[in-house]
């Protein structure tokens, strides 16, 4: 089993969809979680860190339930240009900070 | 600020050639760097992980004595790999990080394809 594991993708949904994103982790020792964006062929970008009370940046909302070891991220009234890929990541202090990642659900946004 | 560049962008080698890739941080210091692969459509798999003046940290599975590491200053770090062959065709990404092992700031990846 995987580590982090997301939804296989794609996501198809067209512009204005609302599109969430799930993910699981494996490691309870997992302390920080975060979600990137990867655009093809590109490095991946840090999205947002997510946090238990969870927090929301414009239309993303990331949620964070750590008894589940659930995230999850929320995409409001998508746009063309929310079409990427978006991995879903997790560090663990005990192993010096290593960031782990999913596997990355892409989504396409169509007009 | 936090920019971290890579060189070469993209690399075509013949098989049996060694490639080295470079990571620069250009306005930090870096105390880690991090060496990702990442093939197609999968997800960035954590290779080795390198503290400057120290040896790197390989992941399990990943051979040493192939992907070389060095991490010579605080804002260089380089990837060789050794006696490439077409199933080291990948996209190589790195990061870099000046403490907090939340922070990592990515380079744009180098991608390699090996004839």
């Amino acid at each position: 089993r995987k580590e982090v594991e997301q939804d296989p993708g794609p996501f198809n949904v067209p512009e204005g969809a609302t599109v969430a994103f799930n993910c699981t982790y494996s490691n309870s020792a997992s302390q920080s979680f975060f979600w990137y964006r990867q655009d093809c062929r590109k490095e991946p970008k840090l999205l947002m860190s997510v946090y238990s009370s969870g927090n929301e940046d414009g239309r993303f909302t990331a949620q964070l339930n750590r008894a589940s070891q659930y995230i999850s991220l929320l995409i409001r009234d998508s746009k063309l240009s929310d079409s990427a890929t978006y991995l879903c990541v997790v560090n663990r202090y005990n192993q010096g900070g290593k960031l782990i990642f999913g596997q990355g659900t892409e989504l396409s946004v169509k007009p | 600020g936090a920019v971290v560049s890579q060189h070469p962008s993209w690399v075509i080698c013949k098989s049996g050639t060694s490639v080295k890739i470079e990571c620069r941080s250009l306005d930090f210091q870096a105390t880690t760097m991090f060496w990702y692969r990442q093939f197609p459509k999968q997800s960035l798999m954590l290779m080795a992980t390198s503290n400057e003046g120290s040896k790197a940290t390989y992941e399990q599975g990943v051979e040493k004595d192939k992907f070389l590491i060095n991490h010579a200053s605080l804002t260089l770090s380089t990837l060789t790999v050794t006696s490439a062959h077409p199933e080291d065709s990948s996209f190589y990404i790195c990061s870099a990080s000046s403490g907090s092992p939340d922070t990592q700031y990515f380079g744009p990846g180098t991608r390699l394809t090996v004839l």
